[in-house]
Parts: C-alpha cells; structure tokens; sequence
C-alpha cells in the first residue's frame, strides 16, 4: 500500500466548477501537507501549503486537512481553463525535510 | 529568472551508455535534489545534497551517481543505462532548512528513453 494515495482521474469540469481534489494518506506522522500544479511538459510548482489540520485559503484556492481521518482536500472555485493540469499532493513528517512523499497526481481538464 | 535550469531536455541513450544530467539554480539554495517522475508513480527522489561537497541517498539511488563540486550545480550520472531508467527526472533546489517555507523549485525535465 502506498504511503500516498491519490486518483489520476482525468477529471473533466466545465469552466466556472467548482472542482474538489483529493488524497489519502497512512502515516499518522505527516505533518506538513503540500499542493503542486503541473503544467504538460513543466515542472511543478507549488501551490498551497498547510500545517497540521485546518484550512488555508488562497485566492479561488482552499486546502483543508482532516488529520484525524488522514484526508487533505484542495477547492479551485471559478476554475479557469488555464487551471487545466496536473496537481500532485504531498507530504512530509517533522524533521523530515528532505523526504517528502508525493502522490501520483490528479490530471484536471477545465472545458471552456 | 532562471530559476533551476536542466540540461538537455531531451535524451535516448542505449543500454549500457552512460551520460551526466546537468542542472543549475542561481537562487543560492542550499539544498538541491534530483527526482523522476514514472505514470503510476509519482516523484521518488533518487539522491539530494543539503550542501556543497554533500550529498546523500534517496529512495530511490541504486543506477545512479550525483555530484555536488559547486553550490549551484548539482549533477547525475547514469553510469549504464538500463531500460528501466527510463523516465522524465526533475530536478529541484529550496533554501535551507529552517523556515517552515517547504517550496521546493522545480526544474523543466529531462525526458530520458533508454533503448
């Protein structure tokens, strides 16, 4: 089982969704919870960035984390074609900075 | 803004054939990683350098070497590429670790096919 789960889709919504992504972890040590969006042939760049549980909102972007049921979330409210990518959540434990474990990325496609 | 730049982006090497990945940031970032990115996958971190002169294992290192001789350089080396070292490998710097900042700055990707 991996560390990290996370559903490839693709997922298609039609501009101005809302759209609700999503990853699942095991390791009750994460801490430190990460959003990426990847861009085709990009690298990937972040996006949000959460400590602990809560929410963080940024824009038409919102990260929850629900530790107690090991679940990080991400809204993109309005969503824009120029949102069409790929988002890849990640995660690390205290301390641990060199490791941080991503999931395998959710392909978005936003149809205008 | 460079940023981290990669070198080539492009590559098909042979069995056995070796090569050395370039990849430079003029951020002045302490730590460095190289990473590659496989469908089903995800990012796995094949080595890392926290410093000059330093570098360490990653999850997954076996095929691989990395050297770290300047601070905005940081190089991997496939010694004899296998078919199985096919894959996009990223690479990415971040400041040093004391704030709570965990960006890390990716590079554009190297697609490497190996015959």
């Amino acid at each position: 089982q991996k560390e990290v789960e996370q559903d490839p889709g693709p997922l298609s919504v039609p501009e101005g969704a809302i759209v609700s992504l999503n990853c699942t972890y095991s390791n009750s040590a994460f801490q430190y919870f990460m959003w990426y969006r990847q861009y085709s042939r990009k690298g990937p760049e972040l996006l949000m960035y959460t400590y602990s549980s809560g929410n963080k909102e940024d824009g038409r972007f919102t990260a929850q984390v629900d530790k107690s049921s090991k679940y990080i979330s991400l809204f993109i409210r309005d969503s824009q074609p120029s949102d069409s990518a790929t988002y890849l959540c990640a995660m690390r434990v205290s301390g641990g900075y060199q490791k941080v474990t991503f999931g395998i990325g959710t392909k978005l496609q936003v149809i205008p | 803004n460079a940023g981290v730049t990669q070198t080539p982006k492009f590559r098909v090497l042979k069995t056995g054939q070796s090569m050395t990945l370039l990849c430079a940031q003029d951020m002045n970032h302490e730590y460095m990683y190289w990473y590659r990115q496989d469908p089903g996958m995800g990012l796995r971190l094949i080595h890392y350098s926290v410093g000059e002169g330093t570098t360490a294992k990653g999850e997954v290192p076996d095929g691989y070497n990395v050297s770290r001789l300047k601070k905005q350089n940081f190089l991997l080396g496939l010694e004899s590429a296998a078919p199985s070292q096919t894959s996009v490998y990223f690479c990415a710097s971040s400041v040093q670790g004391v704030s709570t900042n965990e960006k890390l700055f990716f590079g554009s990707g190297t697609q490497l096919s190996v015959l």
